[in-house]
């Protein structure tokens, strides 16, 4: 079956432009997590959603980061006014449940100029 | 910020000999997982080991949980060129702590197997 796909691969955008990054996860999956990952900074968990349930926003760097997940399924990343440090790799993850193993996309590389 | 820590950072090995990684990691957790990744995208994931579990074999792997030292092994067998990557331990905090369900990863093993 499909894996988790992410659109698009790479992004070069300007400072303080505002940027969206779309995850679809496997289908039936019921949690999706969002991860970047940068040299400076290694992987870091971003927020994870679960179901119905309210997010876990816990690792969102800024209010400049968004995330919603429209009908229990594709997932959309918002970064509203790009910094440079803003640029990594930006990884989604789905599960079948939560506590389950985590399935990974293969990113979207987010340049910011 | 980083919770697991693998050693060694960089590992080289023949073709055919045993590559053993191992992780640190600081805090309770409900499982552990390890990933594999290659070129800097891509993370593949290779075996998931729960807090109750001490062992795990999926084909030529092998990874050893001990949670009194909070610690993992990751052991691969008769290694091959391809098995050239980074690998990642990661762990998922205890169910209803900090940390629930977001995987908290470690700086990576940069394992070069020359054929």
């Amino acid at each position: 079956g499909a894996g988790v796909s992410q659109s698009p691969s790479n992004k070069v955008t300007e400072k303080g432009k505002d940027v969206e990054l779309r995850c679809d996860p496997i289908s039936g999956h019921t949690a999706l997590y969002w991860y970047r990952q940068s040299l400076g900074q290694g992987l870091e968990f971003l927020i994870y959603f679960q179901g119905n349930s309210a997010p876990d926003k816990s690792g969102l760097p800024s209010d400049r980061f968004s995330a919603e997940r429209t009908g229990g399924s594709v997932s959309t990343l918002t970064i509203q006014r790009t910094q440079q440090e803003d640029s990594a790799v930006y990884l989604c993850a789905s599960s079948l449940l939560a506590g389950d193993e985590q399935y990974f996309g293969p990113g979207t590389r987010l340049t910011v100029t | 910020s980083q919770q697991g820590e693998e050693d060694p950072q960089a590992l080289s090995i023949q073709e055919g000999e045993n590559a053993t990684m191992n992780c640190s990691y600081k805090t309770s957790i409900n499982n552990l997982q390890w990933y594999r990744q290659n070129s800097g995208r891509g993370l593949v994931h290779l075996i998931l080991i729960r807090s109750n579990e001490r062992e795990k074999h999926s084909g030529r792997l092998r990874v050893t949980l001990d949670t009194s030292k909070k610690s993992s092994s990751l052991l691969i067998t008769a290694s091959r060129a391809a098995d050239t990557a980074s690998y990642f331990c990661a762990t998922e905090g205890a169910l209803g702590g900090a940390g629930s369900y977001q995987l908290t990863f470690g700086k990576g093993t940069k394992l070069s197997v020359i054929p």
